[in-house]
């Protein structure tokens, strides 16, 4: 059975940093791009960051360009997104997906909230 | 970026009736492989995002036949036949074909 649980979030001051994880199983991680997708309270689905399979290529949204890292470890089956100067409107649930045909599934999401 | 554009339900849709979602995008979606990259998710109240449908009208494993895909380059439809209790949520159209991969809005489906 696939599985994906994210974990890290977590209430942050502005400017500060934040490092979410992603546990994966039930798949061959290293066989799969991986994506970070976010939800902001009572909006809309927003991508945030993709990592191919390997970690060799990484692509982002405008908005997160220079502030996340997105990373993985295939040893250990783990996906990564290191937040910083974190903004308030970075305030969301964030969703670690397994990139397939598209966004195939998605983990339960963990809160971040960025507020002083 | 590429916009994605969806249509509202007249909510509520009554229960064994059908229910189609619109979605426009701003840019073709059509790739030189044949393929059009349209996917269809449903997020359930208080659950995240399932795919329901890949290429515009490629099922994903386990989705009821009762969800159908369909459109051209630009605009595409999402039909639920038959409308259950299990169908309530919000639905989202999504391009694949570039970066930044972007979302429709979201359309709320309702039972009667």
């Amino acid at each position: 059975e696939v599985q994906l649980v994210e974990s890290g979030g977590g209430l942050v001051q502005p400017g500060r940093s934040l490092k979410l994880s992603c546990a994966a199983s039930g798949f061959t991680f290293s066989d799969y791009a991986m994506a970070w997708v976010r939800q902001a309270p009572k909006k809309g689905l927003e991508w945030v960051a993709t990592i191919i399979y390997d970690g060799s290529s990484t692509y982002y949204r405008d908005s997160v360009k220079g502030r996340f890292t997105i990373s993985r470890d295939n040893a250990k089956s783990t996906l990564y997104l290191q937040m910083d100067s974190l903004r308030s409107e970075d305030t969301a649930t964030y969703y670690c997906a397994i990139t397939g045909y598209a966004l195939d599934y998605w983990g339960q999401g963990v809160m971040v909230t960025v507020s002083s | 970026d590429i916009v994605m554009t969806q249509g509202a339900l007249p909510n509520p849709v009554p229960s064994g009736e059908s229910a189609s979602i619109t979605c426009q995008s701003s840019k073709s979606l059509l790739y030189s492989d044949g393929k059009t990259y349209l996917n269809w998710y449903l997020q359930r109240p208080g659950q995240s995002p399932q795919l329901l449908i890949y290429w515009m009208s490629t099922r994903a494993s386990g989705v009821s036949d009762r969800f159908s895909g369909s459109g051209s380059g630009t605009d595409f439809t999402l039909k639920i036949s038959r409308v259950e209790a299990e169908d309530v949520g919000v639905y989202y159209c999504q391009q694949f074909l570039e970066f930044p991969l972007t979302f429709g809005s979201g359309t709320k489906l309702e039972i009667k």
